[in-house]
């Protein structure tokens, strides 16, 4: 787990706030992604950074907003979200987001709790 | 398009037998194909990969998978399980190097 790190690992918010999820990984990577783990559902893509540009937007509302200021780091913003955006939140890194074969390693996600 | 499709959500073995985990993908070109295995309250580990390599593929813990095209299955299996082995079990495919698909997931129990 040291090699991609998250925080915080637990998050409990009210809907008007607003507040981040930062991600940083320690493997040289230069793709880093985040997924939404729900109860009794696949992992969703959300979106997918390469060489720090955004290349994946998988339909997620704009009251999620990402932001990867470098390779290393990787942000997801959140602001007036809803009780179903509960979820575990994962953030993966992979060697270049390429080629078919490039494995992803993940972070231990944060446990997020809309009230 | 790719897809997975695990067939059991949730396998209950006892300590020391066999565990077999079923998955069936579906993909337009040469998948790759790996398992993920998810401990309570932590984050995914990757326990094997096929890259269009060797056909059985040997991961960590004592787990292997064969992939086989003609059946398009990817099954995960280990020959005496472990209570260390209890978690939930992800089989993915990826067509893109960047895009996985994951299956809905297999809950393993191991008894005493």
């Amino acid at each position: 787990e040291t090699g991609v790190t998250q925080t915080p690992r637990h998050l409990v918010m009210g809907m008007t706030n607003k507040k981040s999820l930062k991600c940083e990984q320690h493997l040289g990577h230069n793709a880093m992604y985040w997924y939404k783990q729900s109860a009794k559902k696949p992992l969703e893509l959300m979106f997918v950074y390469n060489f720090k540009e955004q290349t994946e937007n998988n339909s997620v509302p704009s009251r999620f907003s990402p932001e990867c200021p470098n390779s290393s780091h990787l942000f997801l913003h959140l602001h007036t979200l809803q009780p179903e955006d509960s979820a575990l939140y994962l953030c993966a890194s992979s060697q270049d987001g390429a080629g078919g074969t490039d494995t992803q390693y993940f972070g231990p996600g944060t446990r997020l709790t809309v009230l | 398009a790719q897809s997975v499709t695990q067939l059991d959500s949730h396998v209950s073995v006892s300590e020391g037998t066999p565990v077999l985990l079923r998955c069936n993908y579906s993909s337009s070109y040469s998948p790759s194909l790996f398992w993920y295995v998810q401990h309570p309250n932590k984050g995914l580990q990757l326990l094997l990969k096929y890259t269009s390599a060797a056909t059985l593929v040997k991961g960590i813990n004592g787990f292997e998978a064969e992939f086989k095209k003609s059946e398009t299955s990817f099954h995960l299996t280990k020959p005496s399980a472990h209570m260390s082995d209890a978690a939930e079990y992800f089989c993915v495919v990826s067509d893109r190097g960047d895009k996985l698909s994951f299956g809905a997931g297999t809950t393993v129990t191991v008894r005493a």
